[in-house]
C-alpha cells in the first residue's frame, strides 16, 4: 500500500522569505501523481500544485515550486516571497494511476506554516 | 457559482442519531469521494463512486452507507452516531487522472 509521510509537523517562516515542506512517499507504481493541497481555516482544501511522475520537469505555480525527486521517492514544497495569506496546513497526497482515474488521494499528516510577520 | 457543496456544514447531534450529509458537484465529474478528517487533521477515504457504481470502500463501519442517485450526487447517511464518529466530512470530485475538488467540509459533532 502506497503511504506518504510529512516529517514537519509544524514549521514557521518569516514574510517574505523561503520555506521548504518535506514529503516522502512510498510506491511501486511507476505511473502516479503527487499533489500539495493547502487547508486554511476556513477548512476548505485548496489545491497548490500538482505534478505528474512520468515528467521529469518540476511543477511551478507563481511563488510555489515542486523539488520532485522520482528515484529517492522525495516530493518537496517551496514557498518563496512567503506571505502572511500562506499560513495554513499542508497535505502531501498521492494518487495512484491503477483503477483509471477512481483512484483515491493518499494524504500525509500535513504540517502546520505559520508565517511570522 | 459553487463546484462541490455540501450540506449541512455544521451537524451537532446525540448519540445513537441517524443523519445524513448531502453533496453535490455541478462539474461534470464521473468520480465522487467521501473522506473523514479527524481531530489530528488526518485525512482518510471512506468512499469512492464512480458514475453511481462503488469503485473503493475502506473498511468503514457499515453504519455509514453512501448513496449516489446520479452521478452529480453522492450522499453519506451515518445511522446509530458514536462519539467517535466525531469529524470533518468531505465531499470530493475528479474528473478522471487529474486532481481532485474539494466540497467546504461538514463538521460532525455527535454529543
Amino acid at each position: 500500500a502506497q503511504t506518504v509521510t510529512q516529517s514537519q509537523p509544524e514549521m514557521s517562516v518569516q514574510e517574505a522569505e523561503t520555506v521548504t515542506l518535506s514529503c516522502t512517499y512510498d510506491t511501486s507504481e511507476s505511473d502516479y501523481y503527487l499533489f500539495w493541497y493547502k487547508q486554511p481555516p476556513s477548512r476548505q482544501m485548496i489545491l497548490v500544485i500538482r505534478q505528474e511522475a512520468y515528467k521529469q520537469q518540476n511543477a511551478t505555480e507563481n511563488r510555489f515550486s515542486v523539488n520532485f525527486q522520482k528515484a529517492a521517492k522525495s516530493f518537496s514544497l517551496k514557498i518563496s516571497d512567503s506571505q502572511l495569506g500562506d499560513a495554513a496546513m499542508y497535505f502531501c497526497a498521492y494518487k495512484g494511476t491503477t483503477q483509471g482515474g477512481s483512484e483515491k488521494l493518499v494524504f500525509g499528516k500535513g504540517t502546520k506554516l505559520t508565517v511570522n510577520p | 457559482d459553487t463546484a462541490v457543496s455540501q450540506t449541512p456544514k455544521y451537524l451537532v447531534t446525540q448519540m445513537g442519531n441517524d443523519k445524513s450529509i448531502k453533496c453535490e458537484q455541478n462539474l461534470g465529474h464521473d468520480t465522487m469521494y467521501w473522506y473523514k478528517q479527524d481531530s489530528k487533521k488526518f485525512l482518510k477515504i471512506m468512499f469512492s463512486y464512480n458514475n453511481k457504481e462503488l469503485i473503493i470502500n475502506e473498511t468503514v463501519p457499515n453504519r455509514f452507507s453512501p448513496k449516489s442517485p446520479d452521478k452529480a450526487h453522492l450522499n453519506l447517511h451515518i445511522n446509530s452516531l458514536e462519539l467517535g464518529d466525531s469529524a470533518v466530512y468531505f465531499c470530493a470530485s475528479s474528473p478522471d487522472l487529474a486532481e481532485q475538488f474539494f466540497g467546504p467540509g461538514t463538521r460532525l459533532t455527535v454529543l
